[in-house]
């Protein structure tokens, strides 16, 4: 069974510091993909970042990034120069290629300092 | 950007009625799904839907719960005789294909008193 863990429950960063948020991931399907969203407090679902189990590049959308290491099944985000606003919740996501649900790890409740 | 869209945003019911909860997805988008989210815990998977049937449900979704498209654009899930414990954000989504990045829409936040 697939199955996402996300083993921080909550963050504190100081702010334009760069943050990892961990995510790992178990799977035995060969063909996967993996998400990240974001939940601001005002509850909204927000998707960042996907990176498909066979792409050979890191995913990365402008301050996002995702640390994919599919030998360790890993795929943790990396937020660069971090802002005030990106305090919220963060969802890592999976995806298997024979369904197409999507199921969420989590989360974890990441606090930017000032 | 289009987006999904979702309503009511806030729905007060009383123990035993029911409800439906509406959405419209993205125009172009074929899979659909209801989420859930109990205030602060994780996201759990409901119900996909795919050529107007169901293609997976969780075990959560059981004969309480049903899901339509009524008319191609809304897309619909209903909750018989609530329970207090059926409390939560009801998230609807849609993807354009399967397993690309699912849009929510902003949640329908369902009260059981």
């Amino acid at each position: 069974a697939q199955k996402i863990t996300q083993t921080q429950p909550g963050m504190f960063v100081q702010e334009k510091e760069a943050v990892t948020l961990d995510c790992t991931y178990d799977t035995s399907d060969p063909s996967y993909g993996l998400f990240w969203y974001k939940q601001p407090s005002s509850g909204e679902m927000i998707f960042l970042i996907y990176q498909g189990s066979y792409d050979q590049q890191n995913a990365t959308e402008g301050r996002y990034s995702l640390n994919f290491q599919k030998a360790r099944k890993s795929a943790n985000l990396v937020i660069s120069a971090s802002q005030l606003g990106d305090s919220a919740m963060y969802f890592c996501a999976m995806s298997k290629n024979r369904d197409d649900k999507i199921i969420f790890g989590k989360g974890t409740r990441l606090h930017i300092l000032p | 950007e289009p987006e999904v869209t979702q309503t009511p945003s806030h729905q007060v019911t009383q123990m035993g009625q029911e409800v439906i909860l509406r959405c419209v997805p993205i125009s172009n988008h074929l899979y659909f799904y209801w989420y859930r989210q109990i205030l602060g815990q994780k996201v759990e998977f409901l119900v996909s839907f795919y050529n107007n049937e169901i293609s997976e449900k969780s075990e959560i979704f059981d004969d309480q719960f049903s899901v339509e498209r009524p008319d191609g654009s809304n897309f619909t899930l209903k909750i018989r005789s609530t329970k207090l414990e059926d409390s939560a954000m009801y998230f609807c989504a849609s993807s354009e294909l399967a397993n690309s990045p699912l849009h929510f829409g902003n949640g329908t936040r369902l009260t059981v008193t």
